[in-house]
């Protein structure tokens, strides 16, 4: 098992540029989540998916988009990037439901600066 | 308002000590409640899970204990390592299986 996996590990946009962070998990949680993290600060829930085809708001939404077309992927648009979104994306995903354990599998992250 | 609360302030301590971290927080009523471990540029990593009708949770070295009524949990690493060195974050469960997680106690273990 690869767990989850995030694509890219680093990236510099330019303010006003768009980019997709890709996430895949292979261990067929039905639950996954986008969270961000600033400097010295908690995770923020972004978006969450508790399932294919269905995903809704945390936190933090705004200024992003998510898709969930399938169980493995849950990838987070961004759409005209600004230098507040700046910061470290974590995906993570979670063995929810009858007989999970309620616990979330982080990725290694996406660093993104917007200059 | 909701609040987590972690130490802001970095715990240093001599190895083979006991470490123990705070979690308190206000406005919430979570079914559970974990402990996850962060090593700089890398993902958290669950350690433990605690459930609201639980009062003390163990694993190896690991002791979380979780207070409803103070709202507060601890969390306990006994005959700490330099390896245990890392952040540890507090999570709240609440609706739809999200985590609210607080901002996390950096823990430095002194040889």
């Amino acid at each position: 098992n690869a767990g989850v996996t995030q694509t890219p590990k680093f990236r510099i946009l330019k303010i006003g540029q768009s980019m997709t962070l890709q996430c895949a998990q292979d261990m067929n949680h039905n639950y996954m989540y986008w969270y961000r993290q600033d400097p010295g600060m908690g995770l923020k829930l972004i978006y969450y998916s508790v399932g294919a085809g269905i995903t809704d708001k945390g936190e933090v939404p705004n200024g992003y988009n998510v898709s969930r077309s399938t169980t493995e992927d849950f990838p987070l648009r961004l759409e005209l990037a600004a230098p507040s979104q700046t910061s470290v994306y974590f995906c993570a995903s979670s063995d929810t439901g009858t007989g999970g354990t309620d616990t979330q599998y982080f990725g290694p992250g996406t660093r993104l600066t917007v200059l | 308002s909701q609040k987590i609360e972690q130490n802001s302030e970095a715990l240093n301590i001599q190895e083979g000590k006991t470490a123990t971290l705070t979690c308190n927080y206000t406005n919430y009523s979570p079914a559970y409640l974990q402990w996850y471990r962060q090593d700089p540029g890398r993902g958290p990593v669950f350690l433990l899970l605690i459930r609201e009708n639980e009062k003390e949770k163990r694993k190896e070295r690991l002791k979380v204990t979780f207070d409803t009524t103070l709202k507060q949990s601890l969390f306990h690493i006994t005959a700490s390592q330099p390896a245990d060195s890392a952040t540890y974050l507090c999570a709240l469960g609440y609706g739809n299986n999200r985590l609210a997680f607080g901002k996390g106690n950096q823990v430095v273990v002194i040889p």
